[in-house]
């Protein structure tokens, strides 16, 4: 069963902009992870934040997490072509490992 | 340093065959995770491993899947016999501990015709 349900399901913008993901859950978490997978190719961890932060930041990417609302959100700034991609998020509600993928975005930037 | 490696890339074959997919885990990794990706069901965990020991298989589908990791190096998932809806990429990942980032290989990509 799907527990992230993400939003929107398709984005497309030009180089240079922000693209913002959102992610909702049904259940309390241990953690919410996000995850990007380009075409033909596994998915790549990006940030993991913890049930008890509310945002964290790694180079051009920012996550925040609102466990009272049962969302999180992703932002990518300064976009890239190579950026293009699907992005998944993913809950561990008991801190065990077993994730629960959302459907996905997908992101096209356009050069 | 290596990624987590399948095999094979891709598997083209007819239904009620056997079918044995591979994977090798980063080296030190102890916890293991096979899923399955569809356009339809998204990606879904099948089943995983700490320290090559099954942990939760609640998302085998049916008896005709199973999986082994007869060492900290080496997992197989067999699918006996194949039918035409477990066309999918089946994909490993591996973590240094359950609750750590996971990382994947590039998939099997099974078609069962």
């Amino acid at each position: 069963s799907q527990q992230g349900e993400e939003d929107p399901q398709a984005l497309s913008i030009q180089e240079g902009e922000n693209a913002t993901m959102n992610c909702s859950y049904k259940t309390s978490i241990n953690n919410l992870q996000w995850y990007r997978q380009n075409s033909g190719r596994g998915l790549v961890h990006l940030i993991l934040i913890r049930s008890n932060e509310r945002e964290k930041h790694s180079g051009r990417l920012r996550v925040t997490l609102d466990t009272s609302k049962k969302s999180s959100s992703l932002l990518i700034t300064a976009s890239r072509a190579a950026d293009t991609a699907s992005y998944f998020c993913a809950t561990d509600e008991s801190n065990t490992g077993k994730l629960i993928f959302g459907q996905g975005t997908t992101l096209q930037v356009k050069p | 340093d290596a990624g987590v490696i399948q095999s094979p890339r891709h598997e083209v074959t007819e239904m009620g065959q056997e079918v044995t997919l591979r994977c090798k885990p980063i080296s030190g990794h102890n916890s293991l995770f096979w899923y399955r990706q569809t356009m339809m069901r998204g990606l879904e965990l099948l089943i995983y491993f700490n320290n090559n020991v099954p942990i939760d298989d609640s998302g085998m589908p049916e008896d005709r899947f199973s999986a082994k990791m007869p060492n900290a190096s080496f997992s197989t998932l067999k699918i006996q016999p194949s039918e035409p809806r477990d066309s999918a990429v089946y994909f490993c990942a591996s973590s240094s501990s359950p609750n750590q980032p996971q990382h994947f290989g590039d998939g099997t990509r099974l078609s069962i015709l």
